[in-house]
């Protein structure tokens, strides 16, 4: 069975940091490519970015309002995927969900959620 | 970038069809696929359709989708609907290095 399991959010202040984690299991976490997508309170689903498999060259993506700021990054020995934010805005307030694929999400984390506030 | 739109809301009664559209802005339907999501209230999304018109395993022969080129849009079809199909549901599709999700559609069975 996939399961896909987020921590590492919280109460953060603008311009603040947070890495988030993903703790991945019943699949081949080194051959997935794998994805972010957040939903701010209220709003609709956004994506965030997306790490390809290191065999297919382990770059990565991001949407246009986190470019810069967010970092992914993967350790496949221990089957987790991070998600290094900085710079953060009251904007980037949303529950932070992991998935696997590139292109489409198919399983989805529970996610974890990100408050940006003073 | 190209937008996908769905309508707000749908409603309908238990044991109808009802059908949730999501028209691509720019660009063609058909050029990648297209992606469907489910959420309930409180919970995260799941995926319903992928690659326009396949079932996960355990998702019920009740939902289907399609593209139509000529409106250049995807369809979310549910048949024989139940008070568990009452959610919010996303379809996604995206270019080379970015995905698009559409505004979400909140289906009430009432």
């Amino acid at each position: 069975e996939v399961q896909l399991v987020e921590s590492g959010g919280g109460l953060v202040k603008p311009g603040g940091s947070l890495r988030l984690s993903c703790a991945a299991s019943g699949f081949t976490f080194s051959n997935a490519w794998l994805s972010w997508v957040r939903q701010a309170p209220g709003k609709g689903l956004e994506w965030v970015g997306r790490i390809k498999s290191k065999t297919d060259g382990g770059t990565t993506d991001y949407a246009a309002p986190v470019k810069g700021r967010f970092t992914m990054s993967r350790d496949d020995s221990k089957s987790t995927l991070y998600l290094q934010m900085s710079s953060l805005k009251t904007e980037d307030t949303a529950v932070y969900y992991c998935t696997t694929g590139g292109v489409a999400a198919g399983y989805w984390g529970q996610g974890t959620l990100v408050t940006v506030s003073s | 970038n190209f937008m996908l739109t769905q309508p707000h809301s749908v409603s309908e009664s238990p044991g109808k069809t009802v059908t949730i559209s999501c028209t691509r802005s720019s660009g063609s339907i058909a050029s990648n696929y297209v992606q469907w999501y489910q959420q309930r209230p409180g919970s995260a999304p799941t995926t319903m359709i992928y690659e326009d018109n396949q079932r996960p395993s355990g998702v019920p022969d009740r939902f289907s989708g399609s593209i139509d080129s000529s409106s250049n849009s995807a369809s979310l079809t549910i048949s024989g609907l139940k008070t568990e199909d009452e959610a919010d549901y996303y379809c996604q599709s995206y270019e080379s290095t970015y995905w698009v999700f559409g505004g979400g559609t909140k289906l009430t069975v009432l």
